[in-house]
């Protein structure tokens, strides 16, 4: 089965920048999605196919996906962006990456 | 506002059964793909199950056989039959919308909470 493999932790300094990498195999063939989810909520949706952003979703948020990695940018990180984030592809059946909660210090 | 709304949740002995339902508002429940999605406390995200428009299901094989899905557009509302639980199916379950163009889910409820214990 497909898996996707994120760092368990980022940590990024208010108003700096954040990556949040999503590995998969030749994952850059697939169509990646992002959800947010700060403890007690229900996920929201960041960023679908690869860099495509919901609306509602600030242009903070950006997305990339290339050969082996996919990627999750937050520009300008504020302290209500701390939360944990999934990537999501579809190879057969949905597949979740294993998330990364990401600390604003 | 779009909204879905989860119920059925509570406490089951292993072996036993669960009806899960969701119900929508806010848009046009007859046109989208609905999922249900699950989360064990402290774990990351599962997928559980889907129905087309056309009443089609997919599962992962975790719950083929046991988990089913169906829908039923008069009423905006989607449900999950669990049988034959098990204590690995203990999660807070989402239902989630199927984003149009994309394998992904764009609107999720608040999710309700199953605890498989004896």
């Amino acid at each position: 089965s497909y898996e996707l493999t994120q760092p368990l932790s980022v940590s990024v300094a208010l108003g700096q920048t954040a990556r949040i990498t999503c590995g998969g195999n030749n994952i850059g063939s697939k169509n990646v999605h992002w959800y947010q989810q700060k403890p007690g909520q229900a996920p929201v949706l960041v960023i679908y196919r690869d860099s495509n952003r919901p609306s509602g979703i600030p242009e903070r948020f950006s997305g990339s996906n290339s050969g082996n990695t996919a990627t999750l940018t937050i520009s300008r990180a504020q302290a209500g962006d701390e939360a944990d984030y999934y990537c999501q592809v579809w190879d057969s059946l949905y597949v979740f990456g294993t998330g990364t909660k990401v600390t604003v210090l | 506002e779009v909204q879905l709304v989860e119920s059925g949740g509570g406490l089951v002995q292993p072996g036993g059964s669960l009806r899960l339902s969701c119900a929508a508002s806010g848009f046009t429940f007859s046109s989208y793909d609905m999922h249900w999605v699950r989360q064990a406390t402290g774990k990351g995200l599962e997928w559980v199950s889907a129905i087309g428009t056309a009443g089609d299901p997919y599962y992962p094989g975790s719950v083929k056989g046991r988990f089913t899905i169906s829908r039923e557009n008069a009423k905006n509302s989607l449900y999950l039959q669990m049988n034959s639980l098990r204590a690995g199916d203990t999660a807070v379950y989402y239902c989630a919308r199927g984003a149009v163009a994309a394998d992904a889910f764009d609107i999720w409820g608040q999710g309700t909470m199953v605890t498989v214990s004896s």
